[in-house]
């Protein structure tokens, strides 16, 4: 059974500083792994979408990066920013289909 | 592009009472699946729709069912409704059954069961 998890649970950083949010998998037969930001109460919004042939993507100050191998992802933002304050989850596409498997989440306050 | 639409956005039921949820996936995408969100459990898969037929399915009772029209709409239903059934009810769209896309998530229904 895939089991997927987040590291840390929650993360308080000042303004402009840089920050890795790291995802584990426990099974490397997966089609792709998904970064999304959901801000309270609300739904998911799309980061970024590794394939599983991929590295890494790139989007703006966002970056993520795929090692299947060894079973983890990153995510890395640049110069943070107030309105990045939000929780942030990792999903791997695996068993079929368009089914996703979610991470706890990292949930994320960037202070002024 | 319009975006996924789900309705309602709020609902509150009772014990025993059952509710029926619908998604609306983006114009051009044929797949749709849902999702539960609670505090304790997180994201949880329910159930995957592509062409009126469920093509995935988690690891939920049978009071949790669904269905696809021929518009690609989706349709969420759960029977005697139980306290624990309270969470955010999340669709997502995707062009296909294809395993490697994109998936795009509607607002949520968030439910509570009282």
């Amino acid at each position: 059974k895939q089991e997927v998890t987040q590291i840390p649970a929650a993360l308080s950083v000042p303004e402009g500083e840089n920050l890795v949010l790291n995802c584990s998998f426990t099974d490397s037969a997966i089609y792709n792994l998904q970064w999304f930001r959901q801000d309270p109460g609300k739904g998911l919004t799309s980061l970024l979408l590794i394939q599983s042939s991929q590295r890494e993507q790139t989007s703006g100050r966002l970056n993520a990066s795929l090692d299947k191998s060894s079973g983890r992802s990153t995510l890395y933002i640049a110069a943070s920013q107030p309105g990045d304050s939000a929780t942030y989850l990792c999903a791997v596409g695996a068993g079929g289909g368009n089914k996703l498997t979610f991470g706890t989440g990292t949930q994320l306050k960037v202070e002024l | 592009k319009a975006g996924v639409t789900q309705t309602p956005r709020y609902l509150i039921k009772t014990r025993g009472q059952q509710v029926t949820l619908s998604c609306s996936p983006i114009s051009g995408h044929r797949s749709v699946s849902w999702y539960q969100q609670t505090p304790g459990q997180g994201l949880q898969f329910l159930f995957e729709y592509f062409s009126e037929t469920q093509r995935n399915k988690g690891n939920f009772p049978g009071r949790f069912s669904g269905r696809q029209f021929s518009n690609s709409r989706s349709e969420m239903n759960v029977s005697t409704l139980e306290l624990g059934d309270s969470a955010l009810y999340l669709c997502a769209s995707s062009l296909g059954p294809f395993a490697g896309g994109p998936q795009y998530f509607g607002p949520g229904t968030r439910l509570l069961v009282l």
